[in-house]
């Protein structure tokens, strides 16, 4: 097992930019998650894809949107950024639910 | 929609104090329940997960209980130390690979 693992650890946009955060999903781990965390709040569900398909979406706009692919990686984009998206931006993978939820360090992302 | 309180939002104890940790759900209807601490900045990191079928967990000075016709988890802490201090979350996790809803957290302080 090699855990999850998130890149980049940190990253500075500007307003407007677009921005693509990378994960590395625990081998074997079929499901990923990504959740958006502001500063003192709990992690806020963005969505979550299921061997390679979208199969849950939180309150999120269409301009953040993801990818998983065949290796257990995942990507997130997010479109247009805007000041209030700056955050830490958490991944997750799972085998299955019953097993829990394995996170990855985060990324800091700064939209200035 | 599942709403998670933890209470209480931040608690500062002297090292040595055994401590209780709250987190409370709308919803009844929970596959698991699972327990991250985080440091400041980081990622989470599981500590426990209660799947459904079971009542508590116990993983060193750690005991997690789960109550879920009352809608209640409680994470018990023994014999605190100073690592122990970070922000504690509790996640509920339904089936179905749907959202998993995160508590706002406690932030424990363990004073030496």
């Amino acid at each position: 097992e090699t855990g999850v693992t998130q890149s980049p650890t940190h990253l500075i946009k500007t307003r407007g930019q677009q921005v693509t955060l990378r994960c590395s999903s625990q081998s074997g781990h079929n499901t990923v998650s990504w959740y958006q965390q502001a500063l003192g709040q709990g992690p806020q569900f963005i969505f979550q894809y299921y061997r390679e398909e979208e199969n849950g979406r939180g309150n999120f706009p269409p301009r953040f949107s993801g990818l998983q692919f065949p290796n257990y990686s995942s990507e997130l984009n997010v479109n247009a950024l805007e000041l209030d998206d700056s955050a830490l931006y958490l991944c997750a993978s799972s085998l299955d639910s019953s097993y829990g939820y394995t996170f990855g360090s985060g990324t800091r992302l700064t939209v200035v | 929609k599942q709403e998670v309180t933890q209470i209480p939002a931040a608690l500062s104890v002297p090292e040595g104090e055994n401590l209780v940790l709250n987190c409370s759900f709308t919803d009844s209807a929970i596959y698991n329940l699972q327990w991250f601490r985080q440091d400041p900045g980081k990622g989470l990191t599981s500590l426990l997960l209660i799947q459904s079928s079971q009542r508590e967990q116990t993983s060193g000075r750690l005991n997690a209980s789960l109550d879920k016709s009352s809608g209640r988890s409680t994470l018990y802490i023994a014999a605190s130390q100073p690592g122990d201090s970070a922000t504690y979350l509790c996640a509920v996790i339904p089936g179905g690979y749907q959202k998993v809803t995160f508590g706002t957290g406690t932030k424990l302080q363990v004073i030496p």
